[in-house]
C-alpha cells in the first residue's frame, strides 16, 4: 500500500464550478498537510497548509484534514481558467524534513 | 525576495557524462532540499541542508549523486556517469528555520540524458 493515494485525473470541469480534490494517507505520524499547484513545466507553488483536523479558508481555496479517516481534500470555488494545473498534496511528520507528495491531479477548467 | 532560483532550467546531456545543477535558495532560508520529479508523479525526496550541514539523504540518492552547500548559501547537485533513468525534474526548495512546511520551490532543472 502506498503511503498517499490520489487520484490522477484527469478532472475537467466548467468554469464557475466547485472542485473537490482529494488524497487519502496511511501514516499516522503525519502531523502537518499541504497543498501544492504545479503549472506544466514549472516547479510546485504552496497554496495553503494546516496542521489541525478541520477546515481553511483562504479566499477561494479551503483545505479540509479528517485525522480520524485520514482523508483529506481541497476545494476550490467559483474555479477560473488560471486554476488549470496539477494539484499535489503533501504531508509532513513532525520529526522529519522531507515532504512526502501524492501524484498530483491534473484539473482543466474550460471557459 | 526574488524567490528559489536554480539554473540551469533545461539541461540535455549524453548518458556518462557529468552534470552539475546550481540552487540559490531564498536569502534568509537556512535550510534547502532536493527533490526528484518523473512525468506524472509527485516530487521525491533527496536530501536535506540545514545551513552548509548535509543531514539527511534519501536511499534514491545513489553514491553517482552528491550535494554541497557551502558556507550554507547556493547549493550544488552533481551527478557522474549519468544514466537515462537520471532523466527528471530536479527541484529545490527552501524554508526557514521556522517550519518545514513552508517549503517553497524553485522552478527546477529539466535533466535529459540520451
Amino acid at each position: 500500500q502506498k503511503e498517499v493515494e490520489q487520484d490522477p485525473g484527469p478532472l475537467s470541469v466548467p468554469e464557475g464550478a466547485i472542485v473537490s480534490l482529494n488524497c487519502t494517507y496511511s501514516n499516522s505520524a503525519f502531523q502537518y498537510f499541504m497543498w501544492y499547484r504545479q503549472y506544466s513545466r514549472k516547479g510546485p507553488e504552496l497554496l495553503m497548509y494546516t496542521y489541525s483536523s478541520g477546515n481553511k479558508e483562504d479566499g477561494r481555496f479551503t483545505a479540509q484534514v479528517d485525522k480520524s479517516s485520514k482523508y483529506i481534500s481541497l476545494f476550490i470555488r467559483d474555479s477560473q481558467p488560471s486554476d488549470s494545473a496539477t494539484y499535489l498534496c503533501a504531508f509532513l511528520s513532525g520529526s522529519a524534513r522531507q515532504l512526502t507528495f501524492g501524484s498530483g491531479t491534473q484539473l482543466t477548467v474550460l471557459p | 525576495d526574488t524567490g528559489v532560483s536554480q539554473d540551469p532550467r533545461h539541461k540535455i546531456t549524453k548518458r556518462g557524462q557529468n552534470v552539475t545543477f546550481r540552487c540559490d535558495p531564498i536569502s534568509e532560508h537556512n535550510r534547502l532540499y532536493w527533490y526528484r520529479q518523473t512525468l506524472g508523479q509527485g516530487p521525491e525526496f533527496l536530501t536535506y541542508f540545514q545551513n552548509e550541514a548535509q543531514l539527511e539523504k534519501s536511499r534514491l540518492l545513489s553514491d553517482r549523486f552528491s550535494a554541497e552547500r557551502p558556507k550554507g548559501s547556493f547549493s550544488t547537485l552533481e551527478i557522474q556517469r549519468t544514466e537515462q533513468g537520471d532523466s527528471a525534474m530536479y527541484l529545490c526548495a527552501s524554508s526557514s528555520g521556522q517550519g518545514a512546511y513552508e517549503q517553497y520551490f524553485g522552478p527546477g532543472t529539466r535533466l535529459t540524458v540520451t
